[in-house]
């Protein structure tokens, strides 16, 4: 099972940011934070990922809370293509089965003009 | 240009009539895996290979095989196709499966078995 809680859905207006909000409260420390997103039936793209500080890339920027127990991603500028289905996964540091992918429901964000 | 390929994209076929889904990636990745998706279950990995003839199951390998023979390819094969394997199908790579690898993803591969 999934070791974090997303909201089904949001909307967000164009130009705008997104905050996509992602409890992960049983993480432990040696665990990452991925975001992966899936346009409409297009591969799985990588967004960011983070341990214990902020992250920020030419995609997202990443906020982790400081006991790590919840973190957001932030679409500094949203656009119409970033209407997708978001994916906050926890892996661990370390190699191993466990660091496969699970994949939960994830978040539908609908960017709207 | 790093990638992940999958061939065919699109593929329409019959009960029982055996297909081999290739994948292929180009960045010397030890680790590879295979998900299917399907409406309402999301996102199942299937297979997986930690290295060249190192597979293991995933969550749902009843009815798939697989093999590494070599380390960029990673082919899905069905020897007996059925109804409930239609589905859209994506092969996956990173570098190895510790945390700090991201893994990519191909395009996909929407198969329909009649």
């Amino acid at each position: 099972d999934a070791k974090t809680t997303q909201p089904p859905s949001m909307d967000c207006a164009e130009g705008r940011a997104a905050n996509l909000p992602c409890n992960h409260s049983t993480i432990s420390g040696n665990e990452y934070v991925y975001w992966y997103r899936q346009i409409h039936s297009q591969g799985p793209q990588y967004i960011i990922h983070g341990l214990k500080n902020n992250e920020t890339n030419e995609m997202a920027s990443l906020i982790i809370t400081e006991d790590r127990k919840s973190s957001t991603l932030i679409l500094p500028h949203a656009t119409l293509r970033d209407t997708a289905v978001y994916y906050c996964i926890v892996r661990p540091l370390y190699g191993g089965s466990q660091g496969n992918l699970i994949f939960g429901k994830g978040t539908k964000l609908s960017v709207k003009p | 240009e790093a990638q992940v390929t999958q061939n065919p994209r699109y593929l329409i076929t019959v009960t029982g009539k055996k297909l081999t889904v290739t994948c292929s990636q180009n960045m010397n990745h030890e680790y590879m895996s295979w998900y299917r998706q399907d409406p309402g279950l999301g996102l199942r990995q299937i297979y997986y290979s930690m290295n060249v003839e190192v597979t293991d199951k995933g969550d749902v390998p009843e009815g798939y095989k697989v093999s590494r023979k070599e380390k960029r390819n990673f082919p899905l094969i069905l020897e007996s196709p059925s109804p409930n394997q239609t589905s859209l199908y994506f092969c996956a790579s990173s570098l190895t499966l510790a945390g700090g690898d991201t893994q990519y993803f191909g395009p996909g591969t929407r198969l329909t078995v009649l």
